[in-house]
């Protein structure tokens, strides 16, 4: 069954600090999109990045990294030192291309992480 | 400005009341959802639209309607069918229904019951 599992609720931090979020996934198929979101307290979810499963490469975006390990089914998320701005709740996401995926665009969220980076 | 736009961003709702959440976009997109989210939880799928005058139900699309008259609208309307509606309401789009498109969302709509 596909689903999306973001152990940590809520994390606080104080600015400076690294801080890893974490997301472990379930799919069936062989072909599959990830996601991150991000969704400030204005409530809008900000795309972050996508990747697809056939592609392992870690990638870095200014402050932010994120590795991706089939092996673990793990797409976590590296905030590098964080800022009071990064406070949002996090959001991960699976979406699969297969067979299973109904045909259409279905994002299978994980609960989110709420971030409170503290001055 | 290319986005999507979503009021009102709160209503309120009465018993028995059937009220209605707009969603417009301007980014040309084809696919449109929406998407339901409350605390402490992650989205979860309402209805979805490839086409206009085509949508299919989600997950949990019992006491909810929409429709898709035009390509830039995608109004959902909460029924009185609907008994726990008090929630965050978010309007997606994608350029096609296909799983590696990116989804952008709207700012959203909050609804609580009066």
């Amino acid at each position: 069954a596909q689903k999306v599992t973001q152990a940590q609720t809520e994390i606080s931090v104080v600015e400076k600090e690294d801080v890893t979020l974490d997301c472990v996934y379930e799919t069936r198929d062989t072909t599959y999109y990830l996601f991150w979101y991000k969704q400030p307290p204005s409530g809008e979810l900000v795309f972050l990045i996508r990747r697809n499963s056939f592609d392992e490469q870690n990638e870095i975006s200014g402050r932010y990294s994120w590795n991706f390990q089939k092996s673990t089914s793990s797409f976590n998320f590296t905030i590098t030192a964080s800022q009071v701005v990064d406070s949002a709740v996090y959001f991960c996401a699976l979406s699969e291309g297969g067979k299973f995926s109904g045909g259409y665009n279905k994002l299978i969220f994980g609960a989110g992480t709420r971030l409170a980076v503290h001055p | 400005d290319g986005g999507i736009t979503q009021s009102p961003k709160y209503l309120f709702r009465k018993e028995g009341q059937n009220v209605t959440l707009s969603c417009e976009q301007n980014l040309n997109h084809d696919a449109m959802y929406w998407y339901r989210q409350d605390p402490g939880q992650g989205l979860r799928l309402i209805y979805y639209s490839q086409i206009v005058n085509d949508f299919q139900k989600g997950d949990i699309a019992e006491g909810y309607s929409v429709s898709r008259e035009k390509k830039e609208s995608f109004p959902l309307t909460v029924t009185s069918a609907q008994k726990n509606p008090t929630a965050f309401y978010l309007c997606a789009s994608s350029i096609l229904g296909s799983s590696k498109n990116i989804q952008y969302f709207g700012a959203g709509t909050r609804l609580s019951v009066l």
